[in-house]
């Protein structure tokens, strides 16, 4: 079965950068799909902020694009989502998910918080 | 970006109830609107894709329909486990953007 599972430091300070992992088990992250992170706000609001595909090529969210960066271990299965310069508006929930056309598998989620 | 408009953002019901939550979308989308179901705890589910189609392992009491920017999600008689928040997708266009959600409440 098919699973992706976040992990991530839970804490960052302003200003710095955030990084976390999408570990894929169960297909993998080479032979198809887009490979996405998506990101739940408090007060539950869903942003969808970029995937890299199976192929390598990458897509990101206009509102994001200065700042966000995905990338991929194939060795490891697993993709990463880099985010510069967090605020405290970046504190969400980080989730990744399997995409094309719709997300049929997500990540449980990991909480990340951005405070001083 | 295409806005998503759901409708109610939160709503009660009953056990056996039927009810319909609404999704529009600031423009067309051509059929492109998935349904996704988040319960407590935060794991989010697909329920529907590409307006009517049930995903795999989902009860049949969920139907979805629509057309153009107008789509809704129903379930036709509401059991225990329903009680969670729904959220429309569009994928029509990139950005992909989420409506705001519906919260289904037991009264």
């Amino acid at each position: 079965d098919v699973q992706l599972q976040e992990s991530g430091p839970g804490l960052v300070k302003p200003s710095q950068s955030l990084s976390l992992t999408c570990t894929v088990t169960g297909y993998s992250i080479t032979s198809d799909y887009a490979w996405n992170w998506i990101r739940q706000f408090p007060g539950n609001k869903l942003e969808w902020m970029g995937y890299i595909s199976y192929s390598g090529s990458t897509s990101y969210n206009p509102s994001l694009k200065s700042r966000i960066s995905i990338t991929r271990d194939t060795s490891k299965n697993q993709f990463f989502l880099q985010l510069n310069s967090v605020t405290t508006e970046d504190t969400a929930t980080y989730y990744c998910a399997r995409f094309r056309a719709p997300f049929d598998y997500w990540g449980q989620g990991t909480t990340l918080t951005v405070s001083s | 970006d295409i806005q998503m408009i759901q409708s109610p953002s939160s709503m009660f019901a009953s056990l056996g109830d039927r009810v319909s939550l609404s999704c529009r979308a600031s423009q067309g989308i051509r059929g492109n609107l998935d349904w996704y179901q988040q319960k407590p705890g935060g794991t989010i589910k697909l329920l529907i894709y590409s307006t009517s189609n049930l995903n795999s392992g989902v009860p049949s009491r969920f139907s979805g329909s629509g057309s153009g920017s107008d789509y809704s999600l129903t379930i036709s008689s509401l059991e225990s486990e329903d009680f969670a928040d729904y959220y429309c997708l569009q994928r029509n266009a990139y950005p992909l953007t989420f409506g705001a959600g519906t919260k289904l409440e037991l009264k």
